[in-house]
Order: structure tokens, then sequence, then C-alpha cells
């Protein structure tokens, strides 16, 4: 069955040192996404991708937050100089259609983030 | 805004007991209703959703309904098994053409004891 790939799975870093999070998505899908967790909190939307541009983002994607599609595989989020608050579980995901009711999106197993 | 709560987790409960985890919604429009399912080590998969009121989703032996009246999405399930062990969260999504977005609770961890 197809899946969702991320990668590293666990990432450490220095505050203010920038980060790259990976993510294969599915490979006959359409529209992306970013959420993260932080812990003992909610899941958070972060962004949405389609057509090669962002679609919507969330307060929390501010101008240190950027993705990017670099390949035909590939779906990528950047944080340029990262904070002890961005410290979290980043999941991608991805759908084949992006209309509410659709068949879902599909969620990779998660980077967990560790700003110290 | 639109908003989930989901009932305050852990949930620890014995094999082949009735299993109930409550979540409702605030949300404008006419939301679609998820509930995803997270095992140990994995991604989010979609356990069932609901796209209209009076809806019922199932899947696995899990269902909920989607109850607009009272705003409730709840999961239920007539008897757990240990492999149900896992964490649950309640999603919401908007009706926007073309995005998704995923409105989550705050999850809800299950162990199930043999």
């Amino acid at each position: 069955e197809p899946e969702v790939t991320q990668t590293p799975s666990h990432q450490v870093t220095q505050m203010g040192q920038e980060v790259i999070l990976r993510c294969v998505p599915i490979s006959n899908h359409l529209y992306f996404y970013w959420y993260r967790q932080i812990l003992g909190q909610k899941v958070e939307f972060l962004v949405s991708f389609y057509n090669n541009e962002i679609s919507e983002k969330s307060e929390i994607f501010d101008d240190q937050f950027s993705v990017e599609r670099p390949d035909g595989s590939n779906f990528t989020l950047k944080i340029r100089s990262t904070k002890l608050e961005d410290s979290a579980m980043y999941f991608c995901a991805s759908s084949e259609e992006g209309l509410a009711g659709g068949p879902g999106q599909f969620f990779g197993p998660g980077t967990r983030l560790t700003v110290l | 805004g639109n908003s989930v709560t989901q009932m305050e987790g852990p949930v620890t409960l014995s094999e082949e007991a009735f299993l109930t985890i409550n979540c409702t919604y605030t949300a404008t429009g006419y939301p679609s209703l998820f509930w995803y399912v997270q095992y140990p080590g994995e991604g989010l998969q979609l356990l069932l959703k609901a796209t209209k009121a009076d809806d019922k989703g199932s899947n696995k032996g899990f269902e909920a309904t989607y109850r607009k009246e009272t705003t409730s999405f709840h999961l239920e399930k007539g008897s757990v098994q240990v492999s149900d062990s896992a964490v649950y969260f309640c999603a919401l999504s908007d009706r926007v053409f073309g995005n998704e977005k995923l409105t989550f609770g705050t999850g809800t961890r299950l162990t199930i004891i043999p």
C-alpha cells in the first residue's frame, strides 16, 4: 500500500539554525500539507500546497517557514532560523483531491524536531 | 473559527469493553468530520468519516454519527481489542474547494489491557 514517508524521524538542532524536513508524498497525489503537534497540544495546520504554490497557510506559518517541491517526488518544509518553540512533531500529508469529504489525507509518521 | 474538543485521556479499558470517545465541534458552515488513529511509531490514519448530518461513518468495528443538533461526532466500539490501543484524533475540514485543511482535537490515548 502506498504511504507517505518522512525523513529524518528525529532532528536535533541548535536555536537559530536552519532545518529542512523532508517528505515524499504518495505519487499520484496533488495536494500537500504540513501540520505540527507541540507535545501535549493539538495537531495544528501549517500550510497547504497545490500546483506548485501555497494555497493556504496558518498564522503560525510566518516568514521563517517556507515549503518547496523541488522535484517530482519530494516536498520540503524549511525553518530558516529555529526557535525553542518550534520544537514539535511535524507531520506531512498528501491527498488525491482537496475537496472536503474526499478520501482523506494520508499522513506520514512525522519528524520530531528538538530545538536546543 | 473552527475548533474540536475531545475527551481528555488517557483512557484504559479491559479487552471486550465498550468504548466511547466524545468529540464536539464548533464550525461555520457544514464541515466534514473525521476520526484519525495513530498507532505507535506510525502516521495518522483515517479511521472513518462523515460528510453530512446524520451520516454514520464506520470501519473496523468503530462507528461515529454526525449529529448536527448536538454538534457531536462521538466514536464508539462495542468490544475493544488490545490491537485498538492507539491515539485517536477527532477532526473537521472546511468545505473549501481545493483545500481540505483539517482542524484537530488534542487526541485521546487509548490503552486496552488483556
